[in-house]
């Protein structure tokens, strides 16, 4: 069974401090990889997305996230974080064929930036 | 573009009594899921239609839990008899066609409390 994990639940940083959260996935197949932003009050909007080709992928809001198929683990980057990047950050998978595109979330990684 | 909406947005009930969820997707797209998002925890799908027909709904806890699509649009989930630990955020998502390769837009869910 697909299952998403991610190390982190609660992290807090200054403003301009870097920022990396942790994802690895288990799946036997093939997957595509997503982060899901929720801010607070919000609905779950999508950061960013890897279908295939480059591993380093770029997102909204200077966020990126890296592939690394050998480590089943796909973190989420940003090299200097904003107080309005506060958020919950969800990973999620889904099987790239078959199963309808159905997501499988992580069980999120709140992010506190003080000013 | 209007987004995925649901209501109502808050509910709070007695456990045993029942409730009933309500979304309509983004036009035109023909996939709808319902995710249960408990506090602390990932979402988790509860069923996937492809227009009116269900694809998947192996974790709908159907003594409990049941959702329709009739028309191919809007859907309804609902819970009779509501237990405590039914109390969580319930999301409608919306995506084009089924198939991995999709984005899935989700709405700003509905919030549920059992006392």
């Amino acid at each position: 069974a697909q299952s998403v994990s991610q190390h982190n639940h609660h992290v807090i940083l200054s403003e301009a401090a870097s920022l990396e959260l942790g994802c690895n996935y288990s799946y036997g197949g093939t997957v595509n990889l997503f982060w899901y932003v929720q801010y607070p009050g919000q609905h779950l909007q999508l950061l960013l997305k890897y279908f295939s080709g480059d591993p380093l992928v770029k997102g909204i809001k200077g966020f990126e996230a890296e592939f690394i198929k050998s480590k089943f683990s796909f973190n989420l980057r940003k090299p200097s974080v904003q107080w309005s990047d506060t958020a919950e950050y969800f990973c999620a998978v889904n099987a790239k064929y078959n199963q309808g595109g159905k997501l499988i979330f992580g069980q999120g990684t709140e992010l506190s930036v003080k000013p | 573009e209007a987004g995925v909406a649901q209501s109502p947005r808050y509910k709070i009930i007695e456990k045993r009594q029942s409730v009933a969820f309500w979304c309509n997707p983004i036009s035109g797209h023909a996939t709808l899921y319902w995710y249960q998002q408990i506090l602390g925890q990932g979402p988790k799908l509860l069923i996937q239609f492809q227009n009116n027909g269900v694809v998947d709904d192996s974790q709908l806890p159907k003594d409990r839990f049941s959702a329709e699509r009739l028309k191919g649009v809007d859907s309804t989930l609902k819970i009779q008899p509501a237990k405590l630990e039914d109390s969580a955020v319930y999301l409608c998502a919306s995506t084009p066609i089924r198939g991995a390769g999709n984005t899935i837009y989700f709405g700003e869910g509905s919030w549920l409390t059992v006392v």
